[in-house]
């Protein structure tokens, strides 16, 4: 089956602790993305890329860091510089960036 | 700068007809997209629209009108699951990513 995965569904991080989110798809999309979303809230973009090796900042990169290796992952790295963390990260692909994006389930990020 | 504005809620009765509007300021235009997300939920895609007109997709239909920039989602016949967020997208430019709008949070009763 093609489809864009995540993992964790739910991810719980200590203070001053790095994590990173999972996003891995299979649909040969060269764009993928980032977003977080608060409760009530829309989306927000944290990071974009557009084809392997390279990645541009979105509205809300601070705090965030990426990288694509690969055409079929774009990992999202938590740092501790992101004093508020708390939300759903959401993780899409298309096959560029003005066509149908496609979202993974979705990560939970709770700080302990 | 680009903006997309949504009702922020709206509510309908089961079995009614609802129209959810988008209106929008891009600094380009390559079409404009509606997804449906239920609370806890990823979005999922359900409409894109490029050129003026109508397009009708069973239950829901979608309108643009690239002079006015205007978009609306028509919902028919409603039912309890159609309860979600509603957010409207919109390409603006060769390379930068779609421009998404905060979502207008659909309560259906009955």
């Amino acid at each position: 089956d093609g489809g864009i995965t995540q993992s964790p569904k739910y991810l719980f991080r200590k203070e001053g602790q790095n994590v990173t989110l999972s996003c891995e798809q299979n649909l040969n999309h060269d764009a993928m993305y980032w977003y977080r979303q608060d409760p009530g809230q829309g989306l927000r973009l944290i990071y974009y890329s557009q084809i392997v090796n390279d990645f541009q900042k979105g509205d809300i990169a601070e705090g965030y860091s990426v990288s694509r290796e690969k055409k079929e992952s774009f990992p999202l790295t938590v740092t501790s510089a992101q004093k508020n963390p708390t939300a759903f990260y959401l993780c899409a692909s298309s096959i560029n960036s003005q066509e149908t994006q496609y979202f993974g389930p979705g990560t939970r990020l709770l700080v302990l | 700068g680009q903006n997309i504005d949504q009702p922020t809620e709206m509510t309908a009765t089961e079995g009614a007809i609802v129209q959810i509007n988008c209106t929008y300021q891009t600094s380009g235009f390559n079409g404009l997209f509606w997804y449906q997300q239920h609370a806890g939920e990823a979005p999922t895609f359900l409409s894109y629209n490029v050129l003026d007109g109508l397009e009708e997709k069973g239950r829901f239909s979608s309108f643009l009108s690239r002079s006015k920039g205007y978009s609306y989602l028509l919902l028919k016949e409603l039912q309890m699951k159609d309860s979600a967020s509603y957010l409207c997208a919109v390409g603006a430019s060769g390379n930068t990513p779609l421009v998404f709008g905060k979502g207008t949070r659909l309560s259906v009763i009955a």
